[in-house]
């Protein structure tokens, strides 16, 4: 199946730092990528919504200045979390759709999960 | 705006026995795909089962099943067989159309006893 990786799993970071979080997909090109924010014990939370050559689209409460996203290519997102506070600790999800071809089955786009990073802000 | 509920913050079921999950959303849209994740403690997402809202048959995925009740807006997964590795949290999701976001259930943390 369609595989998404994040860079880093972990980061650790002081207070005021930015911090930069990759997400790629390797093996298929997706044009529209997606970030959540999961904070303990809690669901995803959708933050926003980006696509390749144009700018992202944020959910409504979430900073676009603080929170930088930039899908420069068609493999790959980036998610920038600018002058860090302990808040702001969370695990980061990103997800990108893909393409399924069923064959003879029906064929679909479905959504690939990257693995998350926890992001710890001292 | 779309909102997915999941009332069941945790359920517990014996190993081999079946249990089932929980689910009802709210839209006013026609074409829309309705899903069961499970997060491990890894955190990774994996996708358990997918049901497309214009097909009347409901889904299944082995020992997975869905029970689809469109008209009460209702997506309930049913497992059978619980085994130890079904252990996780497991989030119902929906989402409109075929490029857009998922919108989440708060989630259920499912429990197998041995």
């Amino acid at each position: 199946g369609a595989v998404v990786s994040q860079h880093p799993s972990r980061v650790i970071c002081k207070s005021g730092t930015s911090v930069k979080i990759e997400c790629r997909s390797l093996d298929f090109q997706a044009t529209t990528m997606f970030w959540y924010r999961q904070f303990p014990k809690q669901s995803l939370m959708l933050m926003a919504t980006s696509n390749e050559g144009s700018k992202a689209t944020y959910e409504q409460g979430v900073e676009k200045d603080k929170f930088l996203i930039n899908h420069a290519s068609l493999t790959l997102s980036t998610l920038t979390v600018t002058s860090a506070h302990p808040e702001d600790s969370s695990f980061y999800i990103c997800s990108a759709i893909g393409f399924i071809f069923g064959g003879q089955k029906s064929s679909y786009n479905e959504q690939f999960f990257g693995p998350g990073t926890r992001l710890t802000v001292l | 705006a779309q909102t997915v509920t999941q009332s069941q913050p945790e359920m517990s079921v014996q190993e081999a026995e079946t249990v089932t999950l929980s689910c009802t959303y709210d839209t006013s849209e026609s074409d829309y795909y309705l899903f069961w994740y499970k997060q491990p403690p890894s955190r990774q997402m994996i996708l358990v089962i997918r049901q497309e809202a214009y097909k009347q048959q409901n889904a299944t995925e082995n020992r997975f099943s869905v029970n689809f009740q469109k008209a009460a807006k209702s997506f309930s997964l049913k497992i059978s067989d619980s085994q130890l590795g079904d252990a996780a949290m497991y989030f119902c999701a929906y989402r409109m159309g075929n490029n857009n976001d998922m919108r989440f259930g708060a989630g259920t943390r499912l429990t197998v006893k041995p």
